[in-house]
């Protein structure tokens, strides 16, 4: 069960757009449209974005979008703004009995 | 309002026990799969189990199998994490979380707000 590949750290300015990816293999993101993506601000729960590869749960803003392209899955978030500075994290299944999450990306808006 | 609320975190020695509980509520608690996720300090999450709705299939992360039991009661919409023969590698923040739906693949949709447990001597 090895972690899923995030790049540490990404960064844009408010209103632009950020693409952070999240890279497996095709036992896990390859393989599978159970893509999740989770946004966790310090100190609090992590929140789910986007689920099953492209879907928002009700209530999450349409400036968040999710896509996947063989073994890498990608979350974009457009528009930035200062409250989406936060940890963001990606989960996949990896096979049919278990989950595998990503290291975590830490996203700053400058 | 969904709601889950842990408890039953603490300090327990190396090869000690515990048991973690997740209280449900704002939903039919029975009709999704829940799961327990964890959180090192200063680490990213970690899955470590989940349970079908109607309780009858488990599933365990390898770092757990064999030491930790999830069960749940669906009469008092309540998780548990039975926690056994614990590892200062165990020490983590461990988070209850609700499913999109009967599959515990598809992604959690809620979460408590964890409880804290530490493995140390």
């Amino acid at each position: 069960q090895s972690a899923l590949t995030q790049p540490p750290s990404a960064s844009g300015s408010p209103g632009q757009s950020v693409t952070i990816s999240c890279t497996g293999t095709s036992s896990d993101v390859g393989g599978y449209n159970y893509v999740s993506w989770y946004q966790q601000h310090p100190g609090k729960a992590p929140k789910l974005l986007i689920y099953e590869v492209i879907k928002r749960p009700s209530g999450v803003p349409d400036r968040f979008s999710g896509s996947k392209s063989g073994n890498t899955a990608s979350l974009t978030v457009s528009g930035l703004q200062a409250e989406d500075e936060a940890d963001y994290y990606c989960g996949s299944c990896a096979g049919s009995n278990n989950v595998v999450f990503g290291g975590g990306t830490k996203l700053t808006v400058l | 309002e969904v709601q889950l609320l842990e408890s039953g975190g603490g300090l327990v020695q190396p090869g000690g026990s515990l048991r973690l509980s997740c209280a449900a509520s704002g939903f039919t608690f029975s009709s999704y799969a829940m799961t327990w996720v964890r959180q090192a300090p200063g680490r990213g999450l970690e899955w470590v189990s989940a349970i079908s709705g109607d309780g009858g299939r488990t599933y365990y992360a390898d770092s757990v199998k064999g030491r930790f039991t999830i069960s749940r009661d669906n009469s008092k919409d309540t998780l548990s994490l039975q926690m056994n023969s614990l590892r200062a590698e165990d020490t983590a923040l461990y988070y209850c979380a609700k499913n999109m739906g009967r599959q515990f693949l598809n992604g959690m949709g809620v979460w408590g707000q964890g409880t804290t447990v530490t493995v140390s001597s």
